[in-house]
């Protein structure tokens, strides 16, 4: 059972212009959410994260909206570069306790930025 | 410079051959954990560990071990390996549980 998803395998963004990311949730204990970005033959780097008492995080041309009700996070990147393309994975992690260590990986977007 | 350091990154064995995967970090993290990156599914975490013998299943556990003896150290141990073992693994430390650096992968191949 796929408790963090993403639904868009990929996405295509000419340069300039807005990408949007987006992952869905079901496990309402989730209380801690973030955004990975992974080049190929690398680890992934930490990007983003978000807690669930707030709706919205910016750091630069990075923003994660939170929609707890619809159990939605999405990544807005702007303006989109051709730097940024590489593979994005939402994470979430539930509260408390021995749960701070897990997290919930989505199954990835591949975001291609045109030049 | 900070960094997760996993060995080896690259690793082709056969059925049943015992093998062990190093993850170390000079960080002074609290958190280690293991996944692994198979197409379509993502990052799948296998194990996790809170401190030097504190360890936790993650989601996809079987067939894999863990020891924290150290807290820099957070082997993964395949004590009998088989082809759908056969994977993209990473390694990653971080403070808080989250926010955690990755390691840059060990390529497994099982045959």
């Amino acid at each position: 059972d796929q408790q963090v998803k993403q639904n868009s395998p990929s996405l295509s963004v000419q340069e300039g212009r807005i990408s949007i990311l987006n992952c869905d949730y079901t496990n309402s204990m989730f209380d801690y959410f973030l955004w990975y970005k992974k080049y190929p033959a690398e680890g992934p780097t930490f990007l983003i994260s978000i807690s669930s008492i707030k709706d919205k995080n910016e750091d630069g041309r990075f923003t994660v909206f939170l929609n707890k009700s619809a159990k939605h996070l999405s990544l807005h990147i702007v303006p989109s570069q051709p730097g940024d393309s590489a593979v994005y994975f939402c994470a979430a992690r539930a509260a408390g306790g021995t749960s701070y260590g897990k997290l919930t990986f989505g199954q990835g977007t591949i975001l291609t930025v045109h030049p | 410079e900070a960094q997760v350091t996993q060995n080896p990154r690259y690793l082709i064995t056969v059925t049943g051959k015992k093998l062990t995967v190093t993850c170390s970090q000079n960080m002074n993290h609290e958190y280690m954990s293991w996944y692994r990156q198979d197409p379509g599914l993502g990052l799948r975490q296998i194990y996790y560990s809170m401190n030097v013998e504190v360890t936790d299943k993650g989601d996809v556990p079987e067939g894999y071990k863990v020891s924290r003896k150290e807290k820099r150290n957070f082997p993964l141990i395949l004590e009998s390996p088989s082809p759908n073992q056969t994977s993209l693994y990473f390694c990653a430390s971080s403070l808080s549980g989250a926010e955690a650096f990755f390691g840059q992968g060990t390529r497994l191949t099982v045959v």
